[in-house]
């Protein structure tokens, strides 16, 4: 079965640039999530979107910015890149429309490196 | 605001043998969904079983099944006949999609299975 793709797997940025990553939900999920997770911590959510408009937003900073493509790719963009941003970023999908039974099916992840 | 709590940071259990993983959560709707998700060490987030609030059994999948006690307020993970490939972080999460600042997944702290042959 088809997964949530992320591009790429691994990025490694200076402090001060700029990052985008990439990506492409499970065929008819048209709900997408972006995830943040520290070494040794739980994901924590940034943002969502829903048929292409923001849903809900979480602790996201001001630096960073995302949407949602018509053919329902999300991207995120970081500037000002912080030594703090490195992390790993997931971004998940869900068919939407099953309320709280909303199963978020996640991709492998995309390991940020600020130096 | 919805909460996870994990209280093993780390479990060890012999290959075959089944093991408990303890999730309790604190919401004030009624109405969510319990999840949990796998982390191996190579870093993606495997999602194993979900429970429902109002689901009446307990929710099974192959050698995960979840022990839903409503009143308690918990949702322990039950993996049983142990394989070395079980050995991964299991994060314990809750979803609320009917309050807008809760509709995400909240995850707790983690618990870190080995598997010990």
């Amino acid at each position: 079965a088809a997964g949530v793709i992320q591009s790429p797997r691994h990025l490694i940025k200076e402090k001060r640039e700029t990052a985008t990553l990439k990506c492409y939900p499970i065929p008819r999920h048209d709900t997408v999530y972006w995830y943040q997770q520290g070494p040794g911590q739980d994901p924590q959510f940034l943002i969502s979107f829903y048929e292409k408009m923001q849903s809900d937003k979480g602790s996201i900073p001001d630096r960073f910015s995302a949407q949602q493509f018509s053919d329902y790719h999300s991207e995120l963009n970081m500037s000002s890149l912080e030594l703090g941003d490195s992390a790993l970023y997931f971004c998940a999908s869900s068919p939407g429309d099953l309320g709280w039974s909303d199963t978020q099916y996640f991709g492998p992840g995309t390991r940020l490196t600020v130096l | 605001a919805q909460k996870i709590t994990q209280t093993q940071p780390g479990m060890f259990v012999q290959e075959k043998e089944a093991v408990t993983l303890d999730c309790t959560y604190d919401t004030s709707d009624p109405s969510y969904g319990l999840f949990w998700y796998k982390q191996p060490s190579s870093g993606e987030m495997i999602f194993l079983i979900y429970q429902g609030s109002y689901d009446q059994q307990n929710a099974t999948e192959g050698r995960y099944s979840l022990n839903f006690q409503k009143a308690r307020k918990s949702a322990n993970l039950v993996i049983s006949a142990s394989q070395l490939g079980d050995s991964a972080m299991y994060f314990c999460a809750i979803y609320n999609s009917l309050d807008s600042s809760a509709r995400q997944l909240t995850f707790g702290s983690g618990t870190q299975l080995t598997v010990l042959p």
